[in-house]
């Protein structure tokens, strides 16, 4: 298995764009989630899909952030706009639904908005 | 905010040397786990130890959990160079459904020096 795959690598943009981070979950786990990764806070949850479905975005910081998953290979998190306090790096990871215990993360993004 | 704290924020050994770091929390868990984190990349999962387990093995890994003291220490016997890396602990809430809800500290650099 490939594991949980994530793109891009590197992302650096300027304040006030949008950015679209993607993820694809290993092949039929059915939770997802996105975290997020900084010095100051550490590793923060986001949001949580469970079959495709939105279940806990309590960790999603503003209105600036937004995830979708529209199929069970596929998400996306979106910052739009982009400010440079979103500079972090962000992991998607999944984990079968009947175990999510156990968390398998993807290599994260590293976004760098200037 | 912070559930696990590691303690310490850094260790140096030499290889072939035991490596202990512990982990604190502040409220009751379902489960704790430990994660490795290798610089630039994704965290991968090590062991889970659940509320009513003391102890763990897993190869070289040995963890405890003393719920009493809210504490969990993470062994790593005879290591190497190749377990240089951040190691972080991760809580799951006690409460129902919520087991998803990982909770992590900010981590213990490890440096094993061959």
């Amino acid at each position: 298995d490939a594991g949980v795959i994530q793109s891009p690598r590197h992302e650096v943009t300027e304040m006030g764009q949008e950015v679209t981070l993607r993820c694809k979950p290993i092949s039929g786990h059915n939770s997802l989630f996105w975290y997020r990764q900084t010095m100051m806070r550490g590793l923060e949850l986001l949001i949580y899909f469970n079959n495709n479905v939105p279940i806990d975005d309590s960790g999603m910081p503003e209105d600036r952030f937004s995830a979708k998953m529209p199929n069970a290979s596929f998400s996306t998190l979106k910052i739009q706009p982009s400010e440079p306090r979103d500079s972090a790096v962000y992991f998607c990871a999944s984990s079968w639904v009947a175990d999510t215990d156990t968390q398998y993360f993807g290599p994260g993004t590293r976004l760098t908005v200037l | 905010s912070q559930q696990g704290e590691e303690d310490p924020q850094a260790l140096s050994i030499q290889e072939g040397e035991n490596a202990t770091m512990n982990c604190s929390y502040k409220t009751s868990i379902n489960n704790l786990q430990w994660y490795r984190q290798n610089s630039g990349r994704g965290l991968v999962h090590l062991i889970l130890i659940r509320s009513n387990e003391r102890e763990k093995h897993s190869g070289r890994l040995r963890v405890t959990l003393d719920t009493s003291k809210k504490s969990s220490s993470l062994l790593i016997t005879a290591s190497r160079a190749a377990d240089t890396a951040s190691y972080f602990c991760a809580t799951a809430p006690y409460s129902g459904g919520s087991n998803y809800k990982l909770t992590f500290g900010k981590g213990t650099l490890l440096t094993v020096n061959p």
